[in-house]
């Protein structure tokens, strides 16, 4: 398996841009996962899906960040609009909840940085 | 709300060594499961090693092994004979019952091996 594939690797933008980040679980992972990873705060879990419904999503900063997951192989995690404080690493994990197995597997990240 | 605390921001250990990563957890649940993640430069979160509350017996895989101590709330990871490779930030991560899969990350701990 290709492993979570993520889109883009990196990403720059100016503050006021809308910005798209893209993940693709492992094919029959139901659980996906958008976790936030800075400096300040270390990894934060943003949102959480479950069969592609969102099950948690309290750790979603405010309006601007928006997460949708239209089918069990596609997630976006929209930024509208982005600030600089937004910079950081985002990842994406799935994982396939309901099994013995309940480790997550990570994709590679999204760097993201906003001037 | 789970907490969970790396006391040690960086560690460091000559090559072919034992070095112990330290962890401790706050949680009024009994049925848990606590992972170590390594993160090399490149950034990828790696899983090393996990370990279900309800087990007595501690976890091993290969070079790397835990101490969970259920009462003192307490998971150390122990990397024996050191390798170069093993040069990374490492995370303790928490997750609660098989219901729910947020994971809650500690801090981190840099890990240096000196050759």
């Amino acid at each position: 398996d290709a492993g979570v594939i993520q889109s883009p690797r990196h990403e720059v933008t100016e503050m006021g841009q809308e910005v798209t980040l893209r993940c693709k679980p492992i094919s029959g992972h139901n659980s996906l996962f958008w976790y936030r990873q800075t400096m300040m705060r270390g990894l934060e879990l943003l949102i959480y899906f479950n069969n592609n419904v969102p099950i948690d999503d309290s750790g979603m900063p405010e309006d601007r960040f928006s997460a949708k997951m239209p089918n069990a192989s596609f997630s976006t995690l929209k930024i509208q609009p982005s600030e600089p404080r937004d910079s950081a690493v985002y990842f994406c994990a799935s994982s396939p909840e309901g099994t013995s197995v309940y480790e997550q597997y990570f994709g590679p990240g999204t760097r993201l940085t906003v001037t | 709300a789970q907490t969970v605390t790396q006391s040690q921001p960086e560690m460091s250990v000559q090559e072919a060594e034992t070095v112990t990563l330290s962890c401790t957890y706050d949680t009024s649940e009994s049925d848990y499961y606590l992972f170590w993640y390594k993160q090399p430069p490149s950034r990828q979160m790696i899983l090393v090693i996990r370990q279900e509350a309800y087990k007595q017996q501690n976890a091993t895989e290969n070079r790397f092994s835990v101490n969970f101590q259920k009462a003192a709330k307490s998971f150390s990871l122990k990397i024996s004979d050191s390798q170069l490779g093993d040069a990374a930030m490492y995370f303790c991560a928490y997750r609660s019952s098989p219901s729910y899969g947020k994971l809650t990350f500690g801090q981190g701990t840099i890990l240096t091996v000196h050759p």
